[in-house]
């Protein structure tokens, strides 16, 4: 089956710092999500990217997926405190029997002061 | 519009018993899908139901199964309990499936098995 990895599992990032977390498949990418979730809560949409070299914006959040390199990054500018949670990225895995969203473990992310 | 609602939020039951849990899309969305989360696994792929009928299944023992709703709600039942089962069981909803559209989860039902 399709896995799909994170790194780096946790972040400690200073309040006002960039930070970038990443996602790499084993297998072609037909379309990455991000989701924040904040600690044991549900999952908040942030982006879908679906071609190859797409790159969206929200905020001070950006995502691109690199198709070639089967990965994806997501790139936070200026970190606040908001910003903390869980990043999860979920990928559309198709096989014979139809399709499922598979998601990496996450990365924790804190923000401090 | 109401986001998804999942009840209950919290729940505890022993080994062997059985549960349900239920899940409200968002209005008009037709697609139901049931994740697990644990701290080892992560988050895992339960199963899909869209118009009442179960589209895809992740790799679960048979003890969990669901099912929708002519409304559209869904619920999941899990039975023989076992402690490896504890964990926060998430569903999401879509307007029509498949994985071009985003989907919207709800908060979630933690479930401890004792």
């Amino acid at each position: 089956s399709q896995e799909l990895e994170q790194s780096p599992q946790s972040l400690i990032v200073q309040e006002g710092k960039n930070l970038t977390i990443n996602c790499t498949s084993s297998k072609t990418l037909y379309g990455l999500y991000w989701y924040k979730q904040k600690y044991g809560e549900g999952l908040i949409f942030l982006m879908m990217l679906q071609k190859g070299g797409e790159e969206k914006s929200h905020e001070k959040i950006t995502a691109k997926l690199d198709e070639k390199k089967q990965q994806s990054s997501l790139h936070i500018t200026a970190s606040q405190p908001s910003h903390a949670g869980i990043y999860l990225c979920g990928a559309d895995m198709r096989s014979n029997s139809g399709y499922a969203l598979n998601f990496g473990k996450g990365t924790s992310l804190l923000v401090t002061p | 519009k109401a986001g998804v609602t999942q009840t209950p939020r919290y729940l505890i039951k022993t080994r062997g018993q059985q549960v349900t849990l239920s899940c409200s899309p968002i209005s008009g969305h037709r697609s139901v899908s049931w994740y697990q989360q644990t701290p080892g696994q992560g988050l895992q792929f339960l199963f899909e139901y869209f118009s009442e009928t179960q589209r895809n299944k992740g790799n679960f023992p048979g003890r969990f199964s669901g099912r929708q709703f002519s409304n559209s709600r869904s619920e999941m039942n899990v039975s023989t309990l076992e402690l490896g089962d504890s964990a926060l069981y998430l569903c999401a909803s879509s307007p029509r499936g498949g994985l071009t559209y985003e989907q919207y989860f709800g908060p979630g039902t933690r479930l401890t098995v004792t």
